[in-house]
């Protein structure tokens, strides 16, 4: 079964630091670019960073760049996101979802975003 | 960066009527290969998002076929023929087409 499994989420008060971490199984995550999304309480999805398979290209939103670091390890199918300087308005759901590049869609598939985490909650508060 | 604007943001709909979610882009979702990378996402309450549509109009596997998704460059529609209790949720547009990914506001569907 393809899974994706965050952890690590809790409790920070602000400027503290929190890692995320993201679980795959299932597939091979060393074929897979990742994505983190956040969902602050009773609002909308909100896309965070990427990486891709191979650590070349990395993104950021401009509301974490400079403070947010993705990172990964395929030998242990593992994607990561320190998390440091902490807001309040960081304050969210944590969601990992895998993506491919464009040149994998087809009209029959089209692996991109297709599989989410549970997701971790991260709390921002003193 | 590109602006998702969905509409309308709530929609109470009877059970068996049909629906219909609009999202409009700020520019034109067109990539470089000819394609239009809008996906529509599904996230029922307390859970994670499940993505319903990839490519403005291709239905995910198990997605029923009451889902279905329109639109070209800039204006697309996620339309449920026939709406049922277990439609209830928040709907997401979101574009893979330009950075930073954007998502739209999402439209809760409710029953009336």
């Amino acid at each position: 079964e393809v899974q994706l499994v965050e952890s690590g989420g809790g409790l920070v008060p602000p400027g503290g630091s929190l890692r995320l971490s993201c679980a795959a199984s299932g597939f091979t995550f060393s074929d897979y670019s990742m994505n983190w999304v956040r969902q602050a309480p009773g609002k909308g999805l909100e896309w965070v960073s990427y990486i891709n398979s191979n650590s070349g290209t990395i993104y950021y939103a401009d509301s974490v760049r400079g403070r947010f670091t993705i990172s990964r390890d395929n030998a242990k199918n593992s994607l990561y996101l320190q998390m440091n300087s902490l807001r309040d308005e960081d304050t969210a759901v944590y969601y990992c979802a895998r993506d491919r590049p464009s040149t994998y869609c087809s009209s029959t598939s089209c692996p991109r975003m297709d599989v989410w985490g549970q997701g971790t909650t991260v709390t921002v508060s003193s | 960066d590109v602006v998702m604007t969905q509409s309308p943001l709530s929609l109470p709909v009877t059970l068996g009527q049909p629906a219909s979610i609009s999202c409009r882009s700020s520019q034109s979702l067109v990539y470089s290969d000819g394609n239009t990378y809008l996906n529509w996402f599904q996230q029922r309450p307390g859970q994670s998002p499940r993505r319903l549509i990839y490519k403005v109009s291709n239905r995910d596997s198990g997605v029923p076929d009451r889902f279905s998704g329109s639109g070209s460059g800039t204006d697309f529609t996620l339309k449920i023929s026939r709406v049922e209790a277990e439609d209830v949720g928040v709907y997401y547009c979101m574009q893979q087409t330009h950075w930073p990914r954007t998502f739209g506001q999402g439209t809760k569907v409710e029953i009336k």
